[in-house]
């Protein structure tokens, strides 16, 4: 069955290092997203993409970064990883064309110490 | 102030009863309306989805949209312990989905 994956489930690290979430969609969707979600604030848009090598910024992009090589992958790398940035992340996707649906990952819970 | 606002409750109601959720919101473009169930240390899952104004049914649960109130509600009859979860109103202004908008999130218990 098609489905999307997040890795790793959860994360501890340090502040100031770099840090990679992946993300992997197995339905050929041309959209991705990523969201953190904190107590309080629900989930927030980081970065999204249309396609490959389409890139575009969200609501809180500052300190995250992505990369679209092919269609199936989005990782999202913290730069240098601060306190501020724990938070539960999600990956979505959706396909191009009419309907509204966003189908999410299992998640990445990250603590940065 | 936010786009979307949502009473994060937590709620907690007994098997059997009539659920309300709602959520209010301030930007008149938004068209498409969405709720999301989460459960606990899982990704959201879509709901309902409403376009415009009106209502929809689907089994126990029924979405409505009231654009010249910007306020929708989600509504469970029946409610069931399976149903405890987190709720999450969404909205998007256009057809592409591509720009969502979360409300924080309802937590709902259902106790047998």
């Amino acid at each position: 069955d098609a489905e999307i994956t997040q890795s790793p489930r959860h994360k501890i690290t340090e502040t100031g290092r770099q840090v990679t979430l992946a993300c992997h969609q197995t339905w050929n969707h041309n959209n991705m997203f990523w969201y953190r979600q904190d107590l309080g604030h629900g989930l927030r848009l980081i970065h999204y993409s249309y396609g490959v090598q389409d890139t575009n910024k969200g609501e809180v992009s500052d300190g995250y970064s992505v990369s679209r090589s092919n269609t199936e992958d989005l990782p999202l790398t913290l730069e240098s990883a601060a306190s501020s940035q724990t938070s539960v992340y999600f990956c979505a996707s959706r396909p191009s064309g009419s309907g509204n649906e966003q189908f999410f990952g299992p998640g990445t819970r990250l603590t940065v110490l | 102030q936010k786009e979307v606002e949502q009473d994060p409750g937590p709620l907690s109601v007994p098997e059997g009863a009539i659920v309300s959720l709602n959520c209010t919101y301030s930007n008149s473009a938004f068209q498409y309306f969405m709720w999301y169930r989460q459960y606990s240390r899982k990704g959201p899952e879509l709901l309902m989805y409403t376009y415009s104004s009106g209502n929809k049914e689907d089994g126990r649960f029924t979405a409505q949209v009231d654009k010249s109130s910007k306020y929708i509600s989600l509504f469970i009859r029946d409610s069931q312990p399976s149903d405890s979860a987190t709720y999450l109103c969404a909205m998007s202004g256009d057809g592409t989905g591509n720009q969502f908008y979360f409300g924080t999130g309802t937590s709902l218990t259902v106790i047998p």
